[in-house]
């Protein structure tokens, strides 16, 4: 099982429409999380980290919830410049800092 | 800022041969690291420092050889090139004592044939 997982896609949806993806990930112990954009034939930026609370960045709402080990995150009024690969991440304890990825879901917003 | 940066941005290398991907950054941070990226596969982590003179292996270390002499600087060296190594590779640096994401170099592709 992977350690982070994610519906590759890809979603197509209209300009203006509301989407979400979901990520699981299967460490317990793993502590911060984030959401990745990458265009293609790009490196992946930074999107939003996402907290225990949920938190809300414009359009874009993530969630998180630690009992089901589950992420979301919410894209409202999607724009054609909103079509790229989004990867979820997750950070594992302790000193190593380093990120886990998943494979990614990509969107294709349509005219 | 420069930011992190990667060179060569493209490489084609026959099997066999050698070669130094390099990677710096200018931001003062402690934590680097090098992610490879398969179509599929997600980025997976070859190894990473936490500092000057400090390097460790990630999930996928072998074949890879990683030094890190100085803060700016983390170059990850190929010893002996084969095709499985067909991939995009990125650099990655962080601030070791904040919680927020990594900032990557633009990439490396390289091509062993």
């Amino acid at each position: 099982r992977k350690e982070v997982e994610q519906d590759p896609g890809p979603f197509n949806v209209p300009e203006g429409a509301t989407v979400a993806f979901n990520c699981t990930y299967s460490n317990s112990a793993s502590q911060s999380f984030f959401w990745y954009r990458q265009d293609c034939r790009k490196e992946p930026k930074l999107l939003m980290s996402v907290y225990s609370s949920g938190n809300e960045d414009g359009r874009f709402t993530a969630q998180l919830n630690r009992a089901s080990q589950y992420i979301s995150l919410l894209i409202r009024d999607s724009k054609l410049s909103d079509s790229a690969t989004y990867l979820c991440v997750v950070t594992s304890s302790g000193g190593r800092r380093a990120l886990t990825f998943g494979s990614g879901t990509r969107l294709q917003v349509q005219p | 800022n420069a930011g992190v940066t990667q060179t060569p941005k493209f490489q084609v290398l026959k099997t066999g041969q050698s070669m130094t991907l390099q990677c710096a950054q200018d931001m003062n941070h402690e934590y680097m690291s090098w992610y490879r990226q398969d179509p599929g596969m997600g980025l997976r982590l070859i190894h990473y420092s936490v500092g000057a003179g400090i390097t460790d292996q990630g999930e996928v270390p072998n074949g890879y050889n990683v030094s890190r002499s100085t803060t700016e600087d983390f170059p990850l060296r190929l010893l002996s090139a084969a095709p499985s190594q067909t991939s995009v590779y990125f650099c990655a640096s962080s601030d070791i004592w904040t919680v927020d994401g990594y900032t990557f170099g633009s990439g490396t592709r390289l091509t062993v044939v």
